[in-house]
């Protein structure tokens, strides 16, 4: 079964670009999660959705980051402008039915 | 909002011995505690979790314990080998899993040969 698909698997951009992240669940969950990991913060929650409705945003840094997902098999984490300290490792992660989250390989970004 | 803090930050044992790694919870309500085991390049990977109503779960070499009373649950690894060398993350919520997760800080465990 494939599992939760991210991409781009690594982005490099310059600051004030804007960049977007995509994620694939896996099929037939309905939560889907944005996750940061950076070194000094550690892995933290951006936001989420259920049954794509966004549920708590209240991660999300700064009005630079936004996060869509128009159905079921797709979600996008937009980041606009981009500022260096956006760099970092995005993941995305699924679940099914309030069960365990599952990973996806996850993008690093670059911002320069 | 809930806060989770994961010890010893970095832990070294030699290959075949036992590796124990801790969590504390500080909200009552968190009622769901996976643990996750990140390689390097690679993303988080659910190794074993556990609910609230259960105060210990085994999984082959792997186990975790939980103390609700004291907010506190531990992940065990006996006759670690050199794959189980990795970063290794406990997490909590309250939302039983449907709610995002927030995770410790990590504990790179080292096996050494």
């Amino acid at each position: 079964d494939a599992g939760v698909i991210q991409s781009p698997r690594h982005e490099v951009t310059e600051m004030g670009q804007e960049v977007t992240l995509r994620c694939k669940p896996i099929s037939g969950h309905n939560s889907l999660f944005w996750y940061r990991q950076t070194m000094m913060r550690g892995l933290e929650l951006l936001i989420y959705f259920n049954n794509n409705v966004p549920i708590d945003d209240s991660g999300m840094p700064e009005d630079r980051f936004s996060a869509k997902m128009p159905n079921a098999s797709f979600s996008t984490l937009k980041i606009q402008p981009s500022e260096p300290r956006d760099s970092a490792v995005y993941f995305c992660a699924s679940s099914g039915q309030g069960q365990k989250q599952y990973f996806g390989p996850g993008t690093r970004l670059t911002v320069t | 909002g809930e806060n989770v803090e994961q010890h010893p930050s970095t832990l070294s044992v030699q290959e075949g011995d036992s590796a124990v790694i801790k969590c504390t919870y500080s909200d009552s309500a968190s009622n769901y505690f996976p643990w996750y085991k990140q390689e390097l390049g690679k993303g988080p990977q659910l190794i074993i979790d556990i609910r609230s109503n259960v105060g210990e779960k085994k999984d082959q070499r792997i186990a975790v314990t939980l103390n609700k009373t004291a907010k506190h649950f531990s992940l065990h690894i006996t006759e670690t080998q050199p794959e189980d060398s990795a970063v290794y993350f406990c997490a909590a919520t309250s939302g039983g899993g449907a709610d995002g997760l927030t995770f410790g800080k990590g504990t790179h465990l080292i096996i050494q040969p």
